[in-house]
């Protein structure tokens, strides 16, 4: 049973096109985040919610739009998809004690 | 703020000799400290972490890393390579208060040659 499971795996999408990237955690955790891998594996954090309440929103573009329905799920919405969106997104969950991460497998968005 | 510099973007050495990846952090708050591995089409996943207390921690496959203040440095060591320890592997920061965001370094390439 995957702790934080995304969905899907890989998106092949044209430029200009609307996609959605769902993740579900069962660890109970309060924290969730959407990280940005990109070509070089460097990883920046996009948006964390904090039981459902958004707490961090890190300058990216408004075509990304997070939503937190309930405590064990986050999505993520890309409008007007750009070639530079194209990436690793991972979905993560934070350990209430010591801030450990607990990924997802990752969803990796290309861009034509 | 944080931040976290990994030296060397890929580093490489034979089997069984031994493995040191460098970190260093900047913080202005006590630091909580991590190392994560990635494998090729895998998300990271924890090595091991500094929170307080001892100041050499060990984590999974025989990795340790030791806090180090006035260095401001938490490298991440392993005695010996073993081939299946070729993978990415990123130091990380966050602060003690609980601090939501987690900062990571840029990650380093861990190549094992037989």
């Amino acid at each position: 049973d995957t702790a934080v499971s995304q969905t899907p795996k890989y998106l092949v999408t044209q430029m200009g096109n609307d996609k959605s990237i769902k993740c579900e955690q069962n660890l109970g955790h309060d924290t969730m985040y959407w990280y940005k891998q990109d070509s070089k594996k460097f990883l920046k954090i996009m948006f964390s919610y904090n039981n459902k309440e958004l707490i961090i929103n890190e300058t990216v573009p408004n075509r990304f739009s997070p939503k937190s329905p309930d405590k064990a799920h986050l999505n993520l919405h890309i409008n007007s998809l750009e070639l530079g969106d194209s990436a690793v997104y991972f979905c993560a969950t934070r350990g209430v004690t010591t801030g450990e991460l607990f990924f997802g497998e990752g969803s990796r968005l290309t861009v034509l | 703020a944080q931040s976290v510099t990994q030296l060397g973007s890929h580093v490489s050495v034979s089997e069984g000799a031994l493995v040191l990846l460098r970190c260093n952090y900047s913080s202005s708050v006590p630091p909580y400290l991590f190392w994560y591995v990635q494998y090729p089409n895998q998300g990271l996943q924890l090595l091991l972490k500094y929170t307080t207390g001892a100041t050499l921690v060990k984590g999974i496959n025989g990795f340790e890393a030791e806090f180090k203040k006035s260095e401001t440095s938490f490298h991440l060591t392993k005695p010996s390579a073993h081939m299946s320890d070729a993978a990415e592997y990123f130091c990380a920061v966050s602060d003690q208060g609980g601090g939501f965001k987690t900062i990571f370094g840029a990650g380093t390439r861990l190549f094992v040659k037989a």
